[in-house]
């Protein structure tokens, strides 16, 4: 079945260390892609998206993704977290109108 | 301004019961949702409506009715709840039913059957 995964169910980081957050989907075609953060007892805000053009993209809060197109990977990294990053993080693929979502990962950053 | 806005907040109620929640956005968007998040975090597509009319309806149990007076509001009526419904509960929006949309996510609204 055509799904999104995120491996990673709960990630636990030192404030200061660098994160990567792994996303596959197996969509074929054109794909949209997302990554949503829901930080602690609030909703889903978007920090970056995927269309077209250049594989690396730059969100807000120092959040980047890279979409390898040949790995259908879409990959969350931020070079140094802060104890305000802990939260549930979210990928996501936009097809027939839906948002398809991956199952979450928690990240949990030590001060 | 909340862009989307959802109540309640919370929702504890016992099986059996029907009950509603009430989404608003002021974003100016033409497509709603809503979404069901369980309590492994896991969020589903339940519904979709575009300028009123129903686009997406997952395999949700017909206890679940949305209704979509005007292309601001979104409700969402459950008949009869069963324990297995309990989860937070979001609302969302977007532009239009374009891929490129991104969605505007409510607060949620925490729902427990007892």
């Amino acid at each position: 079945a055509q799904s999104v995964s995120q491996h990673n169910h709960h990630v636990i980081l030192s404030e200061a260390a660098s994160l990567e957050l792994g996303c596959n989907y197996s969509y074929g075609g054109t794909v949209n892609l997302f990554w949503y953060v829901q930080y602690p007892g609030q909703h889903l805000q978007l920090l970056l998206k995927y269309f077209s053009g250049d594989p690396l993209v730059k969100g807000i809060k120092g959040f980047e993704a890279e979409f390898i197109k040949s790995k259908f990977s879409f990959n969350l990294r931020k070079p140094s977290v802060q104890w305000s990053d802990t939260a549930e993080y979210f990928c996501a693929v936009k097809k027939g109108g839906k948002l398809i979502f991956g199952q979450g990962t928690e990240l949990s950053v030590k001060p | 301004d909340t862009a989307v806005s959802q109540t309640p907040k919370y929702l504890v109620t016992q099986m059996g019961n029907d009950k509603s929640i009430k989404c608003e956005q002021n974003l100016g968007h033409d497509t709603m949702y809503w979404y069901k998040q369980d309590s492994k975090k896991f969020l589903k597509i339940m519904f979709s409506y575009n300028n009123k009319e129903l686009i997406i309806n997952e395999t949700v149990p017909n206890r679940f009715s949305p209704k979509s007076p005007d292309k601001a509001h979104l409700n969402l009526h459950i008949n009869s709840l069963e324990l297995g419904d309990s989860a937070v509960y979001f609302c969302a929006s977007s532009q239009d039913t374009w891929v490129q949309s991104p969605l505007h996510f409510g607060n949620g609204t925490r729902l427990t059957v007892t």
